[in-house]
């Protein structure tokens, strides 16, 4: 069966830290380019970042360079996000999504997502 | 800062036909682009409906149909069903590497 499952959320203090993590089963994982794409709450979704399926391009959303870190196990078919320098605005559902094998640009599945929640 | 332009809201009747679009800022929007469509229904996670402009996925209705119109993508629903009132996404694609997201649309099926 083919799933995505976010992990790591909650709630963290402005200027924290969290490591967001996605298990990947049901697919080829090393072959999928993955994506972090967030949503606050009742607003739009938001492309966080991408890498590659050998994790050797990365991108980001200009305004969360420097601060989140992408990165992937593909020995663990597992994606992660570092968040660090947390601010309020960042509060939002984070959902890990895949692009289907082959392609850097054509989206395939998205897992149920996890809650990050920033306030003191 | 690049922006991608829904239209915030749109009505169908059952069984009608409506097309969404999703404008670049920065001019006509192109194959180049790799215009996808997602579909969000209220508590749920987004679901890819349309990739490259206008390729299906096995599980998309064939109602949904992708294009290109007028210097945007669209997304047409044809015999529009009940179950397709929902929140849907286009997602652009910038020099290759940058996503950005359009607004939404909200549709509502009356």
């Amino acid at each position: 069966e083919l799933q995505l499952v976010e992990s790591g959320g909650g709630l963290v203090k402005p200027g924290g830290s969290l490591r967001l993590s996605c298990a990947v089963s049901g697919f080829t994982f090393s072959s999928c380019t993955m994506n972090w794409v967030r949503q606050a709450p009742g607003k739009g979704l938001e492309w966080v970042s991408s890498i590659s399926s050998s994790g050797s391009f990365i991108y980001f959303e200009d305004s969360m360079k420097g601060r989140f870190t992408i990165s992937r196990d593909n020995a663990k078919n597992s994606l992660y996000l570092q968040m660090n320098s947390l601010r309020a605005e960042d509060t939002a559902v984070y959902y890990c999504a895949s692009v289907c094998s082959g392609s850097y640009y054509n989206w395939c599945f998205w897992g149920q997502g996890t809650l990050v929640t920033v306030s003191s | 800062q690049t922006v991608v332009t829904q239209e915030p809201s749109l009505t169908v009747s059952p069984g009608g036909t409506v097309t969404l679009t999703c404008a670049s800022s920065t001019g006509a929007v192109t194959s180049g682009y790799y215009p996808n469509w997602f579909q969000q229904k209220p508590g749920q996670a987004p679901r890819a409906l349309i990739y490259s402009t206008s390729n299906k996925h096995s599980w998309t209705p064939a109602r949904f149909s992708g294009s290109l119109l007028g210097g945007k993508a669209a997304l047409t629903l044809s015999g529009v069903q009940p179950e397709d009132e929902a929140e849907y996404y286009c997602l652009l694609y910038y020099g290759g590497t940058q996503g950005v997201f359009g607004g939404g649309t909200k549709l509502t099926v009356l």
